[in-house]
């Protein structure tokens, strides 16, 4: 029973293709985000859905769209893939209590490469 | 936006204690400071959680001094299979869950 699950594990294709990343948790959370983390190692954040409801949009290229179905599912839609998107993209969740945003749970990420 | 500073790297030895110290000076009244470990190729995974004095649970302990501008992640008798990269992360839904990680800190653990 995985918590938060995400397809592709892999995904290699070549410059200006469009791209879809599905994540899908069966925590009942009600947060759900994506993540970017470089060569770096670096974590950014990309958004973050509350029920359904994007809360954070951190300065991604419009390029990038998440899309939230339900709160289980927290899509993400990559046009016009560039160099510069090869990373891995993680996808979690998290249940918010009070001022406590909560733990996040991670899915394995899904590694991007572009050519 | 809390921001985070941890070592680079640290190395050491089975059976030994390994403290890591982050630091966030400007953090807010609101955040939690929340402790992450991530083995390669896998997504990063709770270690521990506290807002101040000490938290303890079955793998670390959290120290956090009363000005809470640092956290110290505590872990007692590693083993090899505890080299990962451990990230100090702060924040708070009053920051609008923008759960913002450090660099992380490279834990090496040697036999």
């Amino acid at each position: 029973d995985t918590a938060v699950s995400q397809t592709p594990k892999y995904l290699v294709t070549q410059m200006g293709n469009d791209k879809s990343i599905k994540c899908e948790q069966n925590l009942g959370h009600d947060t759900m985000y994506w993540y970017k983390q470089d060569s770096k190692k670096f974590l950014k954040i990309m958004f973050s859905y509350n029920n359904k409801e994007l809360i954070i949009n951190e300065t991604v290229p419009n390029r990038f769209s998440p899309k939230s179905p339900d709160k289980a599912h927290l899509n993400l839609h990559i046009n016009s893939l560039e160099l510069g998107d090869s990373a891995v993209y993680f996808c979690a969740s998290s249940q918010v209590r009070g001022r406590n945003t909560g733990e996040l749970f991670f899915g394995e990420g899904s590694r991007l490469t572009v050519l | 936006l809390a921001k985070t500073t941890q070592p680079i790297s640290m190395d050491s030895y089975e059976g030994q204690e390994v403290n890591i110290t982050c630091s966030h000076n400007n953090i807010a009244t609101n955040d939690y400071i929340t402790w992450y470990q991530q083995f390669p190729s896998q997504g990063p995974r709770f270690i521990i959680q506290g807002y101040k004095t000490k938290v303890t649970n079955e793998v670390a302990s959290l120290f956090i001094p009363a000005d809470r501008k640092s956290s110290t992640l505590s872990l007692p008798r590693v083993s090899l299979s505890d080299t990962a990269v451990y990230y100090c992360l702060v924040g708070s839904k009053a920051a609008g869950n923008k759960l913002t990680f450090g660099g992380g800190t490279r834990v090496l653990v040697k036999p």
